[in-house]
């Protein structure tokens, strides 16, 4: 079964105070890697996808990076805007319904200035 | 362009009523999701449409859950007698096809059942 683990469950930073977030998974083979943003009140917001081993993607103050086993969401002097929780979801490569997404319970990010 | 659109945005009903939770997609997008996020839990999949194709119904909880898509496009999902264990914020995503796809989401539909 498809599993993600998302640490730590809450992270508080001062602005400006660079840190990371952690997405571990277990997959049958991954198809995708997926962040989303999720705004109190709203549903998910798409960030970036990641397909391979090894790959980047960067926009503005984030920085997604992958490995076999992890993701980490790296950001870079954060402002409260950036306060948000941050979701990580996994698509398998096998199995008939690839199509789904495996969640993670998310890290509530709180920036305060 | 517009986004995934949810309605309503709050529902609040007495256990063992129906409710219907709609869902209009990105203009285009062939294929459709449903998700439910319960408090302190992740997102977990409920439903999946692509096309004419028959639905995945394989993460609906129960029979008390149904969903249909009408012409390609807007979704409803049902519940039935519900239940106080439904409470949770049900959320559609649209993709333009499935496979990997980036799906994404409407603002969802909160569910208080009392």
């Amino acid at each position: 079964e498809d599993q993600v683990t998302q640490s730590p469950e809450a992270l508080r930073l001062q602005e400006g105070e660079s840190s990371s977030l952690n997405c571990s998974y277990t997959v049958s083979g991954l198809r995708g890697l997926f962040w989303y943003r999720q705004d109190p009140g709203k549903g998910p917001e798409f960030l970036f996808t990641l397909y391979s081993a090894g790959e980047e993607k960067e926009k503005e103050r984030l920085k997604a990076t992958l490995t076999k086993k992890e993701s980490f969401l790296h950001i870079t002097a954060p402002k409260p805007e950036d306060s948000a929780t941050y979701l990580c979801a996994v698509q398998a490569a096998s199995g008939g319904s690839n199509y789904k997404l495996t969640f993670g319970k998310g890290t509530l990010l709180t920036v305060n200035p | 362009g517009a986004g995934v659109s949810q309605s309503p945005s709050n529902k609040v009903t007495e256990k063992g009523k129906d409710v219907e939770l709609r869902c209009d997609p990105i203009s285009g997008h062939t294929a459709l999701y449903w998700y439910r996020q319960s408090l302190g839990q992740g997102l977990e999949f409920l439903i999946y449409f692509q096309g004419n194709s028959a639905p995945d119904k394989s993460g609906l909880p129960s029979d008390r859950f149904s969903a249909e898509r009408t012409g390609g496009s807007v979704s409803t999902l049902t519940i039935q007698r519900t239940q106080q264990e439904d409470s949770a914020v049900y959320l559609c995503a649209s993709s333009l096809t499935g496979d990997t796809d980036t799906q994404y989401f409407g603002p969802g539909t909160r569910l208080t059942v009392l």
